[in-house]
């Protein structure tokens, strides 16, 4: 069946500008993820949405991130003022939470800002 | 204390030897342990996930488990030089869905 899928894979900003990152979960999947890798590090958890119940943000940065997800499905992750230090990769993720915490990664959108 | 540590590597091993990967956590009450894949510019992919203590083998992989220890450990027997990558071990707090990874141990396996 069809995985994670993000888009765009690439995009490049201009520091200041806004940017939206889509995530599309596995069909079926309640729980979806965002994270930050940053090159050669590790992953950073940013937020985490498990059905209709308030997402758990403790991981965002700061107020210039947000993420909605509409319908239970599509999320989206907002960087607002975008700064250099946001240059990362940005990976989605999806799991059947309630049946296990196996998450399965999207292919990330690498973003640069200039 | 980081939450979840790995040593960074690189482990360098010759094609066909067993690879041994290791992994500390913090969090005693951690139910669920996750190994992960990451190839260089690629998403980390799951290869192995274990939630009881012991050992758990799927393949070339074997996972192992040990909680009182709050250690976990992947095998890759006969490895290959296209296992070479970084791997990634996940644990989760508090019994809630959010994973935190360790940093990764990059695996290289020369012919």
């Amino acid at each position: 069946g069809a995985g994670v899928s993000q888009s765009p894979s690439n995009k490049v900003t201009e520091k200041g500008k806004d940017v939206e990152l889509r995530c599309d979960p596995i069909s079926g999947h309640t729980a979806l993820y965002w994270y930050r890798q940053s090159l050669g590090q590790g992953l950073e958890f940013l937020i985490y949405f498990q059905g209709n119940s308030a997402p758990d943000k403790s991981g965002l940065p700061s107020d210039r991130f947000s993420a909605e997800r509409t319908g239970g499905s599509v999320s989206t992750l907002t960087i607002q003022r975008t700064q250099q230090e946001d240059s990362a990769v940005y990976l989605c993720a999806s799991s059947l939470a309630r049946e296990s915490y196996e998450q399965y990664f999207g292919p990330g959108t690498r973003l640069t800002v200039t | 204390q980081k939450e979840v540590e790995q040593n960074s590597g690189p482990l360098s091993v010759p094609e066909g030897a067993i690879a041994s990967l290791n992994c500390t956590y913090s969090d005693r009450v951690s139910q669920s342990f996750f190994w992960y894949r990451q190839y260089s510019g690629k998403s980390p992919e799951l290869i192995m996930s274990i939630y009881s203590n012991g050992d758990k083998e799927d393949g070339r992989f074997t996972a192992q488990l040990n909680k009182a220890s709050q250690y976990v450990s992947l095998l890759i027997r006969d490895s290959q030089p296209s296992d070479s990558a970084t791997y990634l071990c996940a644990v989760n707090v508090g019994g809630y869905n959010k994973l935190i990874f360790g940093a990764g141990t990059r695996l290289a396996v020369h012919p």
